[in-house]
């Protein structure tokens, strides 16, 4: 069973706050993760993709992937409060070409002035 | 910036009656999906569509639903006959390599009453 665990939050920053927000998997076949924003009532934002383990950065936000712990991270730095949204972990693991992701919950954030 | 549309926005249909829920994806994107997300719920797979046919379909697309990409631009989600339970945001999305993650339209709220 393909099961990504994402706490719902929400969890409530100030404005300039490091923020961290969380996946654990259980699926040890999953290689590839993604962070998607989706602000209320739109679809899905892609934020930051990556294959492997280790750190990747752009701009603000920085994803962390750990498999051996099967955990993965995205932190955002300086955090604004246009960044309140919901945040989307997704993983897939490329099965027969497949890249269909399976997506956690989401956190809901919110960045207050 | 390019971006996937759908329509409607929001529908609102009595139980048992079919309807078809409308996306145009990016024009030079070759993979095509509808995903479905109910109310505080994970953002779930229904379907991926490539080279004119369905590449792979998840438990909840059964025989009530159907697809299409009936003109080259257009693709379609048609529910024969809809249930309480279909009530949900329905997200078409696209990608022209799909290892580089998709696009989301905003999304149809359905609602069946």
């Amino acid at each position: 069973q393909k099961e990504v665990e994402q706490d719902p939050g929400p969890l409530s920053v100030p404005e300039g706050a490091i923020v961290s927000l969380n996946c654990t998997y259980s699926n040890s076949a999953f290689q590839y993760f993604m962070w998607y924003r989706q602000y209320s009532r739109k679809g899905p934002e892609l934020l930051m993709y990556t294959y492997s383990s280790g750190n990747k950065e752009d701009g603000r936000f920085t994803a962390q992937v750990d498999k051996s712990s099967k955990y993965i991270s995205l932190f955002i730095r300086d955090s604004q409060p246009s960044d309140s949204a919901t945040y989307l972990c997704a993983m897939s693991d490329m099965t027969g070409g497949s890249y269909i992701p399976t997506f956690g919950r989401g956190t809901s954030l919110i960045v207050h002035p | 910036e390019p971006e996937v549309t759908q329509t409607p926005s929001h529908q609102v249909t009595q139980m048992g009656q079919e309807v078809i829920l409308r996306c145009v994806p990016i024009s030079n994107h070759l993979y095509f999906y509808w995903y479905r997300q109910i109310l505080g719920q994970k953002v779930e797979f229904l379907v991926s569509f490539y080279n004119n046919e369905i590449s792979e379909k998840s438990e909840i697309f059964d025989d009530q639903f159907s697809v299409e990409r009936p003109d080259g631009s257009n693709f379609t989600l048609k529910i024969r006959s809809t249930k309480l339970e279909d009530s949900a945001m329905y997200f078409c999305a696209s990608a022209q390599r799909v290892e580089n993650g998709y696009t989301f339209g905003s999304g149809t709220r359905l609602t069946v009453v």
